[in-house]
């Protein structure tokens, strides 16, 4: 079966960066793009952008544009986004999330989320 | 981008009962429309997509109708484990977004 298994709970300055990993399992990977979602604590959903595993394209949320970095290996069926300059706003939980098909633009499976808290 | 405004903010039901929650799109997005359902301390899980297609597993007391820039979700017969926030998102055009989400209670 389909499973995204995300990195641990991080916890970074405000200016520092952080990496969350998102390992897929049960499907071809590069076949599906991925989206990455976040929600900050008790708020809604705010989607960040997509990469496609296959080519590597990647096409970004406004608001996090020149931030946020979405990367892939193939070889480990491993999506990994980056997200630079953390403010404390950017708390929240980062969700990595498989496209129903390729570039369809929502979701069926989603990570376990990794919870990133900036702290000073 | 596009607004997607959901209502109501909140609603209680009591089991057995139907509920509807709207979705509305501050422009049209044909029938790019997903909803969603997130539980406590869980992802939030894909329920309907293309306006009205259950997503596999999903029971079939959920509906979704609507297009263009009206959008509807019907659960019938609620049962205790409908409890949960409910969310659309619009993937018509980038960057995608989401309705502020719906609180269902049962009571």
């Amino acid at each position: 079966q389909v499973q995204l298994e995300q990195s641990g709970s991080e916890v970074r300055k405000p200016g520092a960066s952080v990496k969350v990993s998102c390992k897929a399992s049960g499907y071809t990977f590069a076949v599906y793009s991925m989206h990455w979602v976040r929600q900050a604590p008790g708020q809604g959903l705010e989607w960040m952008g997509w990469i496609n595993p296959n080519t590597g394209d990647t096409t970004y949320a406004q608001n996090f544009q020149g931030r946020v970095t979405m990367t892939r290996d193939t070889s480990i069926s491993t999506a990994y986004m980056e997200l630079n300059r953390l403010r404390f706003d950017d708390t929240a939980i980062y969700y990595c999330a498989r496209d129903v098909g390729f570039n369809y633009g929502t979701f069926d499976h989603c990570g376990q989320g990794t919870l990133v808290s900036v702290s000073s | 981008d596009i607004q997607m405004t959901q209502s109501p903010s909140s609603l209680s039901a009591s089991i057995g009962e139907r509920v509807i929650i709207t979705c509305q799109a501050s422009q049209v997005i044909s029938d790019s429309l997903a909803w969603f359902q997130q539980k406590p301390g869980k992802a939030p899980k894909l329920l309907v997509y293309v306006a009205s297609r259950l997503e596999t597993g999903v029971p079939s007391r959920f509906t979704g109708r609507g297009s263009g820039t009206d959008f509807t979700l019907t659960i019938t017969s609620l049962q205790a484990e409908d409890s949960a926030i409910y969310y659309c998102q619009q993937y018509y055009s980038i960057p995608y977004t989401f309705g502020q989400g719906t609180k269902l209670e049962i009571k």
